[in-house]
C-alpha cells in the first residue's frame, strides 16, 4: 500500500558523528521535503526537491544536505556542523500542479544527540 | 518575512464543548492555507482553504479563510478525546511550488 516511510524511528548518535535518515515514498510523487520540529517551533523547512536530481535549501539548511537520485527517495544527512541536531524529523511529498497541494508525511525520525 | 501566527498556543477543555483555533498570516502572494492534525507523529491533512468566505466541512470539523482580514479558523463541535492533538497551520505562497510554511500549532487537550 502507498505511503512514506521513514527509518529508523528512534536514532542516537554521539556528538560530531554524521548521521542519514532515510525517506522513501511509492506514491510516485515529484516533490519531496524534509522538516524539523522542535517543542513550541512549529515545523522549519531544511530542504526540498521538485524533481530528481535538484533540490532547494529550506529556511534552515545549514548543517544538513541530501540527495535525490531517486525519485522514491530522498534521504536527509545530519552533519557534525549542525549545532543542535536533536529533534523530530519529518518528511513528505507532494505532486505539484495537481491543484490538491497537499503534502503526505511520514511517521518520522526522531533523532538524540548527546 | 513571511509570518504565520496561530492561537491559542494551547488549550484544554472538556468534552462536549466547541473550540475554535485561530491562523492569521503576513504572506506575500498567499496561495492556499493548510490545516494538519498531529497527534503523535505525522500531520494528517484536514482542509485546504484558497478562496474567501466558503467553509469546509469534515463531520464535526469546519474551516473557513478570510483573505481580506489574512486569517482562518479551525472549528470543532462536540469535542472528543480523540481530537487531542497539535493543530498545525501552513500557508502556500504563489510560485513557490508546494513549499508550506508553518505556524508553531496549536495543543488542544479534551479532557472526559
Amino acid at each position: 500500500d502507498g505511503g512514506i516511510t521513514q527509518s529508523p524511528k528512534y536514532l542516537f548518535r554521539k556528538e560530531g558523528q554524521n548521521v542519514t535518515l532515510s525517506c522513501e515514498q511509492n506514491l510516485n510523487h515529484d516533490a519531496m521535503y524534509w522538516y524539523r520540529q522542535d517543542p513550541g517551533q512549529g515545523l522549519r523547512l531544511i530542504y526540498y526537491s521538485q524533481i530528481v536530481n535538484d533540490f532547494q535549501k529550506g529556511d534552515i539548511a545549514e548543517g544538513y544536505s541530501v540527495s535525490r537520485e531517486k525519485k522514491e527517495s530522498f534521504p536527509l544527512t545530519v552533519t557534525s556542523a549542525q549545532k543542535n541536531p536533536t529533534a523530530f524529523y519529518l518528511c513528505a511529498s507532494s505532486m505539484p500542479g495537481q491543484g490538491v497541494n497537499e503534502q503526505y508525511f511520514g511517521p518520522g525520525t526522531r533523532l538524540t544527540v548527546t | 518575512e513571511d509570518k504565520v501566527v496561530q492561537s491559542p498556543l494551547s488549550l484544554v477543555v472538556h468534552e462536549g464543548d466547541t473550540v475554535t483555533l485561530n491562523c492569521s498570516y503576513e504572506v506575500t502572494n498567499f496561495r492556499s492555507l493548510l490545516w494538519y492534525k498531529q497527534e503523535k507523529k505525522a500531520p494528517t491533512f484536514l482542509f485546504m482553504l484558497t478562496s474567501s468566505g466558503i467553509e469546509k466541512k469534515s463531520g464535526r470539523l469546519s474551516s473557513i479563510l478570510d483573505k481580506k482580514e489574512l486569517f482562518s479558523i479551525l472549528n470543532i463541535t462536540a469535542t472528543q478525546t480523540g481530537d487531542s492533538a497539535v493543530y498545525l497551520c501552513a500557508v502556500i505562497k504563489k510560485s513557490s511550488g508546494d513549499k508550506l510554511t508553518f505556524g508553531t500549532g496549536t495543543r488542544l487537550a479534551v479532557r472526559p
